[in-house]
This record gives structure tokens, C-alpha cells and sequence, in this order.
């Protein structure tokens, strides 16, 4: 059974430009979580998608923005990008919203902003 | 709002011995689960535990199991016969509405 999927795995950007990330959930899963991971930050919620549905955001500028598809598989967007967008973003995904049983993590693209 | 705090930024352990690490939490929900997942060098964030905060029995997954003491709002994990392939951070988290809230993350290394 395929996990999560995140492409590209590695990301170099400059400053003003805009970014498309792209998550395959596990099959059969219609919940899909982003968070931004930060060395100063840690980890933190940007926005969860349950049946094409966005059910949460996080505190983050409307730079940032996701959607879902009807195959599950979600994208998260940035726009104007700075250098502190610079993170890894993971993609979660759960059979269930709010990811009771617990999510599955992707391995993360890694964006840096130069 | 809720919160997760891990106080302990790194721990050691020498291989074959046992290690816990301390997550304390803050909740007004009645309703919600506790984690902890695991981060090697890969990246990839491993579902370590699972634990429902309804359910008084503390979970255990093979050499892992955690102390769960609802009233004071805590849950450690204990690792048993520590291995090299556990060295990692591990993270302590809450499920919320729509979100799980993370701690800051204890980085674990195994001696060996």
C-alpha cells in the first residue's frame, strides 16, 4: 500500500515568486493536513481538506492556500513568496477528519526561499 | 486553546536500556486523542503511539508505552531496550478541531 506521496521533494524558489506543492494521499483517505515545519516555529497546522472541503486553517497570511480534489490528492499554493516561507511542509492524511486514528505522514518538500 | 510542552530538548540513552520522555498538555476538550511520532533524518513523521484520552489503560506498541495521567495532564512515552535505529525527534501531540497542536520536539540519541 502506497503512503503519502509529496512532490517535489526539494524546492529552491526566489523571493516574490509563487509555489505549487502536491500531496497523493494514502489510498482510500479523505483527509488532508498541511503543516510547515520551522527550526525557530516547530511544527504548525496551515490547513486541513475533508472531502474537498477546507474544515480548518491555521494563522498564516492569505499567501498561503490549498485545495482538494475529488481523488483526494491535495495542493497547497504560496504566493509572494519571502524568506521566511522557507520550511519543510508535510502532508498528512487520515481516513477520518481531524485525523483521530492518527495521520499519516509524507516525507515533506523542502522549500527554500533565496 | 490548547497546548503541548515538551521540556526536554535531547535526551541520551546507551542502547539496550530504557528512556522516557515528558510531554505535558493543556485542554478544555472533554473528547481528544495523544500522540507521539517519531522524525528520523528521512523526515517522514512515524506514528509512534496512539493513545485515546477516554480510555484509562495506557497504550503500548511492542517496547514502547506511555504514562498517561489524565488529571495532571501528562503523557510521557517509555521506550524499552533502546535501539540505534530509534534515535530521532520525537514529537508529543494533541488532536484538536481539525488539527493536531505539536511540541516543540525532544531529540533522542542512543549510545551505543
Amino acid at each position: 500500500k502506497a503512503g503519502v506521496t509529496q512532490t517535489p521533494r526539494y524546492l529552491i524558489k526566489t523571493r516574490g515568486q509563487q509555489v505549487t506543492l502536491s500531496c497523493s494521499p494514502i489510498s482510500g483517505h479523505r483527509s488532508v493536513s498541511w503543516y510547515q515545519q520551522t527550526p525557530g516555529q516547530g511544527l504548525q497546522f496551515l490547513f486541513e481538506y475533508f472531502s474537498e472541503t477546507q474544515r480548518n486553517k491555521g494563522n498564516f497570511p492569505g499567501r498561503f492556500s490549498g485545495r482538494q480534489f475529488s481523488n483526494s490528492r491535495s495542493e497547497m499554493n504560496v504566493s509572494t513568496l519571502e524568506l521566511g516561507d522557507s520550511a519543510l511542509y508535510l502532508c498528512a492524511s487520515s481516513p477520518l477528519v481531524s485525523g483521530s486514528g492518527g495521520y499519516t505522514f509524507g516525507s515533506g518538500t523542502r522549500l527554500t526561499v533565496v | 486553546a490548547q497546548t503541548v510542552t515538551q521540556s526536554q530538548p535531547e535526551m541520551s540513552v546507551q542502547e539496550a536500556e530504557t528512556v522516557t520522555l515528558s510531554c505535558t498538555y493543556d485542554t478544555s476538550e472533554s473528547d481528544y486523542y495523544l500522540f507521539w511520532y517519531k522524525q528520523p533524518p528521512s523526515r517522514q513523521m512515524i506514528l509512534v503511539i496512539r493513545q485515546e484520552a477516554y480510555k484509562q489503560q495506557n497504550a503500548t506498541e511492542n517496547r514502547f508505552s506511555v504514562n498517561f495521567q489524565k488529571a495532571a495532564k501528562s503523557f510521557s512515552l517509555k521506550i524499552s531496550d533502546s535501539q540505534l535505529g530509534d534515535a530521532a525527534m520525537y514529537f508529543c501531540a494533541i488532536s484538536g478541531t481539525y488539527k493536531y497542536i505539536f511540541g516543540t520536539g525532544t531529540r533522542l540519541k542512543v549510545l551505543a
